[in-house]
């Protein structure tokens, strides 16, 4: 069935550092992959996307690369503060309208 | 913060027990899709509504059921209550039809079934 692979579970970097997180999914036929950033007790926020027929995207500090071929897509956030500490979930579309999310990446930055 | 608003935050039911979640869509979007997180997870896709019929189903057995109400407006429906179903239920909202793909979540109602 459809499924979304997220790595790390767990990722701990210093202030101004630069954190990735990789997923890869199943669906050859996802066009859409968002990413969430989720702090405690808190709604999912869409932080950036990327459709399918898009390389990379960036936006400030983060950006969002996508291998179609490999069904591989990451996020990627540059020095990093220590307001980006949450779980960040990775998630990808199909032509259904379903979005399948990843386990999740519980990212700390120590000042 | 999204437009996205979910009633009511928190809820203690008894298994065995229904409960219903209500969830208002943001300004513009037509279509509310419902989200199970448990602790630690990531969400899990429960339905889709669009046009006021389902419009995509994840695995949940069908006493998951919904509505949506012509002002896009969008409840949840769980009968027979399960230790298991107690978690966070996400709605978002979004726009079927157009060029936008964007989810945006509403805060959530914690379940717990005890």
């Amino acid at each position: 069935g459809e499924n979304v692979e997220q790595h790390p579970s767990t990722l701990s970097v210093q202030e101004g550092d630069s954190a990735v997180i990789k997923c890869t999914y199943s669906d050859s036929a996802s066009n859409y992959f968002p990413w969430y950033k989720q702090e405690l007790g808190k709604r999912p926020q869409l932080i950036i996307d990327i459709r399918s027929n898009v390389g990379e995207k960036k936006d400030q500090r983060i950006a969002v690369t996508l291998n179609k071929t490999a069904k591989h897509f990451s996020l990627h956030i540059t020095e990093t503060q220590p307001e980006d500490s949450a779980v960040y979930f990775c998630a990808a579309k199909n032509q259904g309208g379903k979005l399948i999310f990843g386990q999740g990446t519980e990212l700390s930055v120590k000042p | 913060e999204t437009g996205v608003t979910q009633s009511p935050t928190h809820l203690i039911k008894t298994r065995g027990q229904q409960v219903t979640l209500r969830c208002s869509s943001q300004s513009g979007h037509n279509t509310v899709s419902w989200y199970q997180q448990a602790l630690g997870q990531g969400p899990q896709f429960i339905f889709q509504y669009y046009r006021e019929e389902e419009n995509g189903r994840g695995n949940f057995p069908p006493r998951f059921s919904g509505l949506q109400f012509p002002n896009y407006s969008s409840e949840l429906n769980v009968n027979a209550l399960e230790l298991d179903d107690s978690a966070l239920y996400l709605c978002a909202s979004s726009h079927s039809g157009g060029a936008s793909y964007e989810q945006y979540f509403g805060p959530g109602t914690r379940l717990t079934v005890t």
